[in-house]
């Protein structure tokens, strides 16, 4: 069952390029959705989210869009840097529905940014 | 910055035994959570808990699995009779509510079944 998708296992990128991870979902009751940056052997740390109500959400060099009607979501990285190579974790919640607000993870998408 | 702990970082266990996996959330925090990761696989959720009971399961949350908040700040996840297909990485989490509602989670704790 897999409501959210990472369909890219694999990015790379040059440093300074942009950075574009897609993430697709299929839960149209999923109202919040979450990035997150992960190292080997560490945890999720969080990177950037955005509440169904918005198509955009910015913080400094990220950005993530959010398509509702495609059920799409992106994460940019402007500019790349090598120090941003790690798994990236697309997660959608039905935050809001009052659910518990668990976090269902797509497959991780890894970024390599070459110097 | 507010973070959450685990411990142990890493345990190997034999099958059959059991084992408890300790978090420390984040002090403001209401919501709790376990989620796991096999190696090479995507992170699962395994169990909510707020006010001090069980709010969600997952499937993998059977029986042998429990969670526990003995006191104001620890929160445990016990596996009684391990296995070894529970060869995993072990991740908490913990969120507030109203102001942000983002889960942050530890390090995690390497649970290796032999």
């Amino acid at each position: 069952d897999q409501q959210v998708k990472q369909n890219s296992p694999s990015l790379s990128v040059q440093e300074g390029r942009i950075s574009i991870l897609n993430c697709d979902y299929t839960n149209s009751m999923f109202d919040y959705f979450l990035w997150y940056k992960k190292y080997p052997a560490e945890g999720p740390t969080f990177l950037i989210s955005i509440s169904s109500i918005k198509d955009k959400n910015e913080d400094g060099r990220f950005t993530v869009f959010l398509n509702k009607s495609a059920k799409h979501l992106s994460l940019h990285i402007v500019p790349s840097q090598p120090g941003d190579s790690a798994v990236y974790f697309c997660a959608a919640s039905a935050l809001f529905r009052g659910n518990t607000g668990k976090l269902i993870f797509g497959q991780g998408t890894t970024l390599q940014v070459k110097p | 910055e507010p973070e959450v702990t685990q411990t142990p970082s890493h345990q190997v266990t034999q099958m059959g035994q059991e084992v408890i996996l300790r978090c420390v959330p984040i002090s403001n925090h209401l919501y709790f959570y376990w989620y796991r990761q096999i190696l090479g696989q995507k992170v699962e959720f395994l169990v909510s808990f707020y006010n001090n009971e069980i709010s969600e399961k997952s499937e993998i949350f059977d029986d042998q699995f429990s969670v526990e908040r003995p006191d104001g700040s620890n929160f445990t996840l016990k596996i009684r009779s391990t296995k070894l297909e529970d060869s995993a990485m072990y991740f908490c989490a913990s969120r507030s509510i109203g102001t942000g509602n983002t889960i942050y989670f530890g390090e995690g704790s390497w649970l290796t079944v032999v």
